[in-house]
């Protein structure tokens, strides 16, 4: 079946840099979503992205769906320690179907 | 406002026993959707519904596992002859059928089977 490979696994960063993380896929996805987890909580969403190329932003973070539809990145400028919880990439191959999740990325922010 | 809710929000059963879980999604979402998530993983797709209708199902779901959405709104998940590989978090989203489709997630029933 489909599988997302996220990376990096974890990242441990001093506050205030910025974080990269990316998503790549042996097929393409026609919708690409980013989420955080907090422990014990559910997905919530922080970028949806819906065209090839598209680059979006959401206050400190920005995020880019590829333009060969099989990649997508998630940038955090200037972290802050309540950006601590595990990211999740999410490809969407039909229009309101199901998501296909990457297996996470851990952040921890030092003060 | 209110999101996807779920309950309950714990579950602890001894194998063999059933268990099951209710979703209500967010008002007027005519889509829902069931995923399981074990430590250290992502989400994985169990199956959706539109409205009352149980769209697709993943193989994950066992004969063991039902879910029904009787009157398009709230849906629940029923487990029979919990095993312990059954342990995870059972995760519920919601979205509106439109050309975008965002799911949104509820807040999980982490499940535990002694």
């Amino acid at each position: 079946g489909q599988q997302l490979n996220q990376s990096p696994q974890s990242m441990f960063i001093q506050e205030g840099e910025d974080v990269s993380m990316n998503c790549t896929s042996s097929s393409i996805f026609n919708t690409w979503l980013w989420y955080k987890q907090d422990p014990g909580e559910g997905p919530v969403l922080l970028i949806a992205l819906y065209k090839a190329g598209e680059l979006t932003s959401n206050g400190r973070l920005t995020a880019q769906f590829g333009i060969t539809r099989k990649d997508s990145f998630l940038n955090i400028s200037a972290s802050i320690p309540s950006d601590v919880g595990i990211y999740f990439c999410a490809g969407q191959l039909h229009q309101g179907g199901k998501l296909i999740f990457g297996q996470g990325t851990e952040l921890s922010v030092k003060p | 406002d209110t999101g996807v809710s779920q309950d309950p929000r714990h579950k602890i059963t001894k194998r063999g026993q059933n268990v099951t879980f209710r979703c209500d999604p967010i008002s007027e979402h005519n889509r829902l959707y069931w995923y399981r998530q074990t430590l250290g993983q992502g989400p994985e797709f169990l199956t959706y519904f539109q409205n009352e209708a149980q769209l697709e199902k993943s193989r994950l779901l066992s004969d063991r596992f039902s879910a029904e959405r009787p009157k398009g709104s709230f849906s629940t998940l029923e487990i029979q002859r919990t095993e312990q590989g059954d342990s995870a978090m059972y995760l519920c989203a919601s979205s509106v059928w439109d050309r975008v489709g965002t799911q949104y997630f509820g807040p999980g029933t982490r499940l535990l089977v002694l």
